[in-house]
């Protein structure tokens, strides 16, 4: 089985455009997390989804930032506008929520550079 | 709040050799779920160990052993016979509900 695919594995953009970071999660998972990395913060939680519907958002920064899961198999996660602070590696990961021991299994990231 | 500690931003080890990476934690969460993640160069996080803290068995895998100290809120892993494919990023993580919180990090160098 494939695992947790994030596109774009590399983007960079101006300050000021629209960003689309995109997550297919492992099938039969019904838990989706979004992570962001920076050196400063290390990982933190953005948000995450149980069977498509947002659980917790209090990791949102601001609301520049907002993230959809239409269908079990599919998550975005768009900053618009982007400025340079939000330059980190977002994580996609996603679970098979039977216990909260259960295993996250994360994808490549997407590093996002804002000019 | 939720707050993992990792205090070694970097630290270095012989290949063959032993070495132990610390995490403290703390967790409102009377059930709780402790984990050690590995991020190599690659960037992808990879499981290396969980712990259950209910569980007074420390947890084992292969090379990969924890030290689980839960009154003092303490788990720390111990990487035996260290080889040159463990140089990583390890994270100490704490459950809060099916999220995880991360600590910062540890930069595992090992050595010819």
């Amino acid at each position: 089985d494939a695992g947790v695919i994030q596109s774009p594995r590399h983007e960079v953009t101006e300050m000021g455009q629209e960003v689309t970071l995109r997550c297919k999660p492992i099938s039969g998972h019904d838990y989706l997390f979004w992570y962001r990395q920076t050196m400063m913060r290390g990982l933190e939680l953005l948000i995450y989804f149980n069977n498509n519907v947002p659980i917790d958002d209090s990791g949102m920064p601001e609301d520049r930032f907002s993230a959809k899961m239409p269908n079990a198999s599919f998550s975005t996660l768009k900053i618009q506008p982007s400025e340079p602070r939000d330059s980190a590696v977002y994580f996609c990961a996603s679970s098979l929520g039977t216990s909260p021991a259960g295993e996250l299994f994360f994808g490549e990231g997407s590093r996002l550079t804002v000019l | 709040a939720q707050t993992v500690t990792q205090s070694q931003p970097e630290m270095s080890v012989q290949e063959a050799e032993t070495v132990t990476l610390s995490c403290t934690y703390d967790t409102s969460e009377s059930d709780y779920y402790l984990f050690w993640y590995k991020q190599p160069p690659s960037r992808q996080m990879i499981l290396v160990i969980r712990q259950e803290a209910y569980k007074q068995q420390n947890a084992t895998e292969n090379r990969f052993s924890v030290n689980f100290q839960k009154a003092a809120k303490s788990f720390s892993l111990k990487i035996s016979d260290s080889q040159l494919g463990d140089a990583a990023m390890y994270f100490c993580a704490s459950n809060s509900g099916y999220a995880l919180n991360f600590g910062k990090g540890t930069s595992l160098l090992v050595t010819p």
